[in-house]
This record gives C-alpha cells, sequence and structure tokens, in this order.
C-alpha cells in the first residue's frame, strides 16, 4: 500500500499548456503539502492544507491553484506552464495533531516544459 | 528570514570512512527532522529530534542536537555504498509548527 501517491510520475507538456498533478495519502494525516524541487535540489514548500484549510500559501505565481476536496487529496493545478516551471513536484503529507511531525513524501512528478 | 545553513555542499568519500553533516539555524527550533534522498527518489524522514543536546542513533548514523536547539548533525561510521545520497536537516520555528525550514542539503558520494 503506498502512502503518499501522486500522478502522473512523468509529465512532458508544452509551454502556455494547463496540468494537474494529483495527491492522495492514506496515513489518517491532517496536513499536506506541495513542495518543488529545482536542479539544485533545494526543497521550496508551496503550499500547505491542514483539514482542508490552506495554511501555507508561499511566494508562488497564481498560475498555481491547489485544491483540497477532503483531508487525504491535495491536487496542484498549473496554467500557462512555463519553461522555468520544470522541477520535480512532491506531495507530501504530516500529522500536526499527534506532534509528530514528520513529512511522508510521494514519489515525485517530474514536469518537463518544452 | 529565519534560515537553516547546511554544510559541506558536497562530500566525496572512500567506503569505510566517516561522514558528518551540519546543520546551524538562526534561530532556536522546537524540533529538527533529517531526510534521506536517493539519487531520483523522494525524501525519506529518517528521525526527529526534540530535546536539547539530545542524541539518537539509527545503526551506523548518529543524530545530535544542541544544546541551545540550533545547531544539529548528522554522523556516519563506516560509509556504505548503500549511504549515497542527498541528506536534509530541516527546523520547526519554535514559534511555528507548521512550517518547516530546509537545509540545502549535502550530496554524499561512496567510492567503493
Amino acid at each position: 500500500d503506498t502512502a503518499v501517491s501522486q500522478t502522473p510520475k512523468y509529465l512532458v507538456t508544452q509551454m502556455g499548456n494547463d496540468k494537474s498533478i494529483k495527491c492522495e495519502q492514506n496515513l489518517g494525516h491532517d496536513t499536506m503539502y506541495w513542495y518543488k524541487q529545482d536542479s539544485k535540489k533545494f526543497l521550496k514548500i508551496m503550499f500547505s492544507y491542514n483539514n482542508k484549510e490552506l495554511i501555507i500559501n508561499e511566494t508562488v505565481p497564481n498560475r498555481f491553484s491547489p485544491k483540497s476536496p477532503d483531508k487525504a487529496h491535495l491536487n496542484l493545478h498549473i496554467n500557462s506552464l512555463e519553461l522555468g516551471d520544470s522541477a520535480v513536484y512532491f506531495c507530501a503529507s504530516s500529522s500536526l495533531l499527534t506532534g509528530d511531525y514528520g513529512y511522508t513524501f510521494g514519489s515525485g512528478t517530474r514536469l518537463t516544459v518544452v | 528570514g529565519q534560515q537553516v545553513m547546511q554544510i559541506p555542499q558536497y562530500q566525496h568519500v572512500q567506503e569505510g570512512e566517516d561522514f558528518t553533516t551540519y546543520c546551524n539555524s538562526s534561530t532556536t527550533l522546537s524540533n529538527i527532522q533529517w531526510y534521506k534522498q536517493r539519487p531520483g527518489g523522494h525524501p525519506v524522514f529518517l528521525i526527529q529530534l526534540v530535546k536539547s543536546g539530545e542524541v539518537k542513533k539509527q545503526k551506523r548514523l548518529t543524530f545530535q542536537f544542541g544544546e541551545a536547539k540550533k545547531n544539529s548533525s548528522l554522523h556516519i561510521t563506516a560509509t556504505q555504498t548503500t549511504d549515497v545520497g542527498t541528506y536534509f536537516c530541516a527546523g520547526l520555528n519554535a514559534g511555528n509548527n507548521r512550517k518547516l525550514i530546509w537545509g540545502l542539503g549535502t550530496s554524499l558520494g561512496v567510492n567503493p
């Protein structure tokens, strides 16, 4: 059973297109995150939802819009894709309630914009 | 803003040698976490340290949290090729448990 699963694993698309990445966790965690990892490996937080409420919204272009239909799902929609959006996007989850703050990451979505 | 500095950025060792990576925060942390990311993989949670001066061990890995809760280290004894990857520290601000502050990672290479 995959704890945090995200789809698709790879995404190659042209500039200007709109795409979505989906994420689901079956750990019963109350908080989910989207991270962007560029070629230099830096992990940059983009968004976080706690029980469907947006709690972290970093300086990200408004072409990126998260959606959390329930606390087990957090999707990321990207409009008008640009070359600079190429990166690996990781979904993660954790439990703020229990105080055990370790994150569980999905396997990542490698986005390539051409 | 709050930063977590991590050094070194890269290190290559001969198999069997020891390795240490260090993290320093500009502010006091409530806890610090360590993650390992294998090449092409995703970050995997290793451990969380909470108490001042805490030391935890996982087989050949030893994790320390400084007395002032502003620095931490990960030491690997007798590295193996399976230790290859990038090691990240990430800290939670004492006043905000919602946002991890990540170090830039230390990439470890091990020559067999």
